[in-house]
């Protein structure tokens, strides 16, 4: 079975300082990863995926099999960025469920 | 296209009541999803439909909760009777076809059991 962990749910940075949450997955075969974004009180969003290889609002992330890790990176934090992050891993092939983890509450600070 | 549209965006109900709530995927979309998210347990997958089939409602906590999908364009989420440790945001989700496109996500119900 796969699992999924984000091992801070609270992270602040100063605005302008870099973040990274961290994500730690396990997981026998080749996954795909994904970072899930939620505004306050507002629906999930995609923010990026690492078959892409994309940088969306300044973040990246980069899949690093042999440390089994996706951590969600930006250089230079903004306060737009506070926000709910989930990372999240579905198992390739057929299978079509993601599986979540606990999420990252990102505040950045003024 | 709307997106994924949940009703109602908010449900206070008392202890004991029956609660639906309702989800309309994406149009063409193959796949729906029901997740709870709570603070203590953040997203949990509840069940899942392909072709309107549930495949997966190895998640849905006890016999209180019942998913339907009658059709391709509208799911419900049953909970009865409601207790109030069933309070949290329930999100629906849809897709299409291979998972690297991800999900999309609707608003949620806010449900509140006292």
């Amino acid at each position: 079975a796969q699992r999924v962990t984000q091992p801070e749910k609270l992270l602040s940075v100063f605005k302008g300082a870099p973040v990274e949450l961290k994500c730690n997955y396990s997981y026998s075969g080749s996954p795909e990863l994904f970072w899930y974004v939620q505004y306050s009180r507002q629906r999930l969003q995609l923010l990026l995926r690492h078959i892409s290889r994309e940088s969306i609002k300044g973040f990246t992330a980069d899949l690093n099999k042999g440390e089994t890790s996706f951590h969600l990176k930006k250089p230079f934090a903004q306060e737009e960025d506070s926000a709910m992050y989930y990372c999240a891993l579905s198992p390739s092939g057929s299978a079509r469920q993601l599986t979540f983890g606990s999420g990252t509450q990102l505040t950045v600070l003024p | 296209d709307a997106g994924v549209i949940q009703s109602p965006r908010h449900e206070v109900t008392e202890m004991g009541q029956e609660v639906t709530l309702r989800c309309k995927p994406i149009s063409g979309h193959d796949y729906l999803f029901w997740y709870r998210q709570t603070m203590m347990r953040g997203l949990e997958l509840l069940i899942y439909f392909n072709n309107n089939v549930p495949i997966d409602d190895s998640g849905m906590p006890e016999d209180r909760f019942s998913a339907k999908m009658p059709n391709a364009s509208f799911s419900t989420l049953k909970i009865q009777p409601s207790e109030p440790r069933d309070s949290a945001v329930y999100f629906c989700a849809s897709s299409l076809g291979p998972q690297g496109r991800g999900y999309t996500f609707g608003s949620g119900t806010r449900l509140t059991v006292v």
